[in-house]
């Protein structure tokens, strides 16, 4: 079944610890991308990768990195987190040719 | 740029048909999508369509297409309680760095 796994689902962290959101997908896609959900906002791109050790900015990138050590991971990386970074995070893997995303169910980030 | 931009709500009775409209800017766009988010999950896609194509019909869905107003929509006959959720437009240029754009999303509200 294809799959786009995040982990975890829920988070309540403090200001300044470090944390990882895990994403994996079992699909062979080269391109992997994390978004961020808020509120009348719409889905915003923090980073993508077009393939093993290539990734790029997205729209809003401060505050985030990223690695992508292996097709299959693409984990996103809060050095310091913000309040600001409290939100809705989706990791994506789409499929070549760009016909379709595949999303993994969510990780809500709280802040405080 | 690119920019994608929907209204934020529509409510309908049960039965009846919605139309959830969508305006983008970058007149390259290859394929469309429509994807539907239900509450506590990712996004899934429901249909696509590709930008040659003026109309495309699905069972309960319909999309049109006016590549000259770059209006998308998505008519969803008799609608029903489950088809509750927010619904995104998103518009793919190809390959890089902006592999999909998503639009704020549209809430769609049936009532009984």
């Amino acid at each position: 079944e294809a799959q786009v796994t995040q982990n975890p689902r829920y988070l309540i962290t403090v200001t300044g610890k470090k944390l990882t959101v895990t994403c994996s997908q079992n699909m062979n896609h080269e391109y992997m991308s994390w978004y961020r959900q808020d509120p009348g906002l719409g889905l915003r791109q923090i980073y993508y990768s077009m393939n093993v050790e290539v990734t790029d900015k997205g729209d809003v990138p401060e505050g985030y990195k990223v690695s992508r050590k292996e097709k299959r991971n693409f984990p996103l990386i809060l050095e310091s987190p913000s309040p600001n970074q409290t939100s809705l995070y989706f990791c994506a893997s789409i499929s070549g040719g760009n016909t379709e995303a595949f999303f993994g169910q969510g990780t809500r980030l709280t802040v405080v | 740029g690119e920019d994608v931009e929907q209204s934020l709500f529509l409510s309908v009775r049960e039965g009846d048909s919605s139309v959830i409209n969508c305006t983008y800017t970058d007149s390259s766009s290859t394929y469309l999508y429509w994807y539907k988010q239900e509450p506590g999950a990712g996004l899934q896609l429901l249909t696509y369509i590709f930008s040659n194509m003026d109309m495309k019909q699905d069972q309960r869905l319909t999309v049109l297409l006016n590549k000259k107003d770059k209006h998308l929509s998505l008519r969803i006959a008799d609608t029903q309680t489950g088809d509750s959720a927010i619904y995104f437009c998103a518009e793919s240029i190809g390959t890089g760095r902006r592999a999909l754009t998503f639009g704020s999303g549209t809430r769609l509200q049936v009532q009984p």
